[in-house]
C-alpha cells in the first residue's frame, strides 16, 4: 500500500501525559500537512511542510504542539502536556505540490483520547 | 464563520433513490475537492475540480464545479447502501493551494 500511513491509530492517555504521532506520506511528495478534526465538524488545518521546512502553523496549533520533518520524509506530531481539548482526530496528508490542482491525499487518521 | 457551507447537513434515504449535496461559499476557490469519510477513518479522496462550469463523473457520482468557482454540487444516482458516509467539500485559495478550508459535510445514510 502506497497511500499515507499514520501511528498509532488510537491513544489514550491521561491529561498532562505528551504524545506522538507519526505520518509517512507517500512517496515523492513533498508537501505534508497535519490537519485535527472533531466530531460534527470538518478537518481544520494545522501545519504544513515543503520538504523538512515548517512553512506555516495555524493559531490552532499553541506552543505544546510541535511538529518536525527532519528528513523531508516522515513526519512527527508531539503534544506536550495534554489537555481534555487535545481530543481528536488528528490526520496527516500528503500533496506532490502542483501549482494547479494540488490534491491531497489524507491517512487514516490517529485518535487521540485525553482522559 | 463557516467559509464553506454545505446543505444538507444530514440526508437519509433508501436505496436506489437520487440525491444532490451542495457545498456553497462566498469565497473564490481555485480548486474543490470532494471526500467521502467512514467513521473511524480518514477522509478518502474522490474527485478534484479546477475549471469554473467543469462536471467529473466517477460512476454513479456525478460532480459540478459551479462557473464562478464559488459552489459545487455533488450528484449521486440510484444511491446503494456503500454510499453511506460523510461527504465532505474542501476548498484551496489562490496562492494558498496547499491549504484547505473544508465545510462541515454532509451525513449520507442509504438504507437497503
Amino acid at each position: 500500500d502506497t497511500g499515507v500511513s499514520q501511528n498509532p491509530r488510537h491513544k489514550i492517555t491521561k491529561r498532562g501525559q505528551n504524545v506522538t504521532f507519526r505520518c509517512d506520506p507517500i512517496s515523492e511528495h513533498n508537501r505534508l500537512y497535519w490537519y485535527r478534526q472533531t466530531l460534527g465538524q470538518g478537518p481544520e488545518f494545522l501545519t504544513y511542510f515543503q520538504n523538512e521546512a515548517q512553512l506555516e502553523k495555524s493559531r490552532l496549533l499553541s506552543d505544546r504542539f510541535s511538529a518536525e520533518r527532519p528528513k523531508g520524509s516522515f513526519s512527527t506530531l508531539e503534544i506536550q502536556r495534554t489537555e481534555q481539548g487535545d481530543s481528536a482526530m488528528y490526520l496527516c496528508a500528503s500533496s506532490p505540490g502542483r501549482i494547479s490542482g494540488n490534491t491531497i491525499y489524507f491517512g487514516e487518521g490517529s485518535w487521540l483520547t485525553v482522559v | 464563520t463557516q467559509l464553506l457551507e454545505q446543505s444538507p447537513q444530514f440526508l437519509s434515504i433508501q436505496e436506489g433513490e437520487n440525491l444532490t449535496v451542495y457545498c456553497n461559499s462566498s469565497s473564490v476557490f481555485s480548486s474543490l475537492q470532494w471526500y467521502r469519510q467512514e467513521p473511524g477513518e480518514g477522509p478518502v479522496l474522490l474527485v478534484t475540480v479546477v475549471t469554473g462550469g467543469e462536471v467529473k463523473k466517477l460512476k454513479r457520482l456525478t460532480f459540478q464545479f459551479g462557473d464562478a468557482r464559488k459552489d459545487s454540487s455533488l450528484h449521486i444516482t440510484a444511491a446503494q447502501p456503500g454510499d453511506t458516509g460523510l461527504y465532505l467539500c474542501a476548498g484551496a485559495r489562490g496562492g494558498s493551494n496547499y491549504k484547505l478550508t473544508f465545510g462541515k459535510g454532509t451525513l449520507l445514510t442509504v438504507n437497503p
